[in-house]
């Protein structure tokens, strides 16, 4: 069965600080989602990753995979209040091309001024 | 394009009642997922459709059933509905499996904030 584990599940920041997002998967799997989703809100597709050692980055985000691992992390540089949101990572499972997705619990981010 | 959008927004049942929540896509995808969000859980499949006429069970499927008689529109059913199907409910759709990294992503619907009293 395929688990996908994230963590911190809670974080609080303060603005202009990194951190760093984990997200663990239980079995073997070549592509790795990043979503974001505001409160009340649908998800919003930040990154695919779909080979090992992708890295992919888009303003203060950057998304990065090692499948041998069976991890992908989530870097924030220099937060700002924008970034406050809940942060999903999925995957499928291995050969899944029906795209059925598997999601972590989600790490809701605070970024405090 | 409208993308993928959902009906009704929110809805509150009576515990027995039954519903049906529609998706609609205008993307021509060929995949339709419902998933269903509940606090602390994250998203969990409950169906899904891999073309018009053909529907799967996901993860969490028992209490639901789905059809997808066009292409475009994959509807949810609940026949008597518990307050455990309280949730928000989200329908996403995707093309199929290819090489192209960006016909994997799955698209969001608004999703259906449904409670169950």
């Amino acid at each position: 069965e395929l688990k996908v584990e994230q963590n911190p599940l809670f974080l609080s920041m303060q603005e202009e600080k990194n951190y760093t997002i984990y997200c663990n998967y239980s079995t073997t799997s070549d592509r790795l989602y990043w979503y974001r989703q505001d409160p009340g809100k649908s998800l919003e597709s930040l990154f695919v990753l779909l080979s090992n050692g992708a890295v992919k980055q888009e303003g203060r985000l950057m998304a990065s995979l090692d499948t041998k691992a069976r991890l992908s992390t989530l870097h924030i540089t220099a937060a700002v209040h924008d970034l406050s949101a809940t942060y999903f990572c999925a995957t499928t499972l291995p050969g899944g091309s029906q795209g059925n997705l598997i999601f972590g619990k989600g790490t809701k981010l605070s970024v405090k001024p | 394009n409208a993308g993928v959008t959902q009906t009704p927004k929110f809805r509150v049942l009576k515990t027995g009642q039954s519903m049906t929540l529609l998706c609609a896509q205008d993307m021509n995808h060929e995949y339709m997922y419902w998933y269903r969000q509940d606090p602390g859980m994250g998203l969990r499949l409950i169906h899904y459709s891999v073309g018009e006429g053909t529907t799967a069970k996901g993860e969490v499927p028992d209490g639901y059933n789905v059809s997808r008689l066009k292409k475009q529109n994959f509807l949810l059913g609940l026949e008597s509905a518990a307050p455990s199907q309280t949730s928000v409910y989200f329908c996403a759709s995707s093309y199929p499996g290819l090489a192209g990294a960006t016909r994997t992503q799955q698209y969001f619907g608004p999703g259906t904030r449904l409670t169950v009293t």
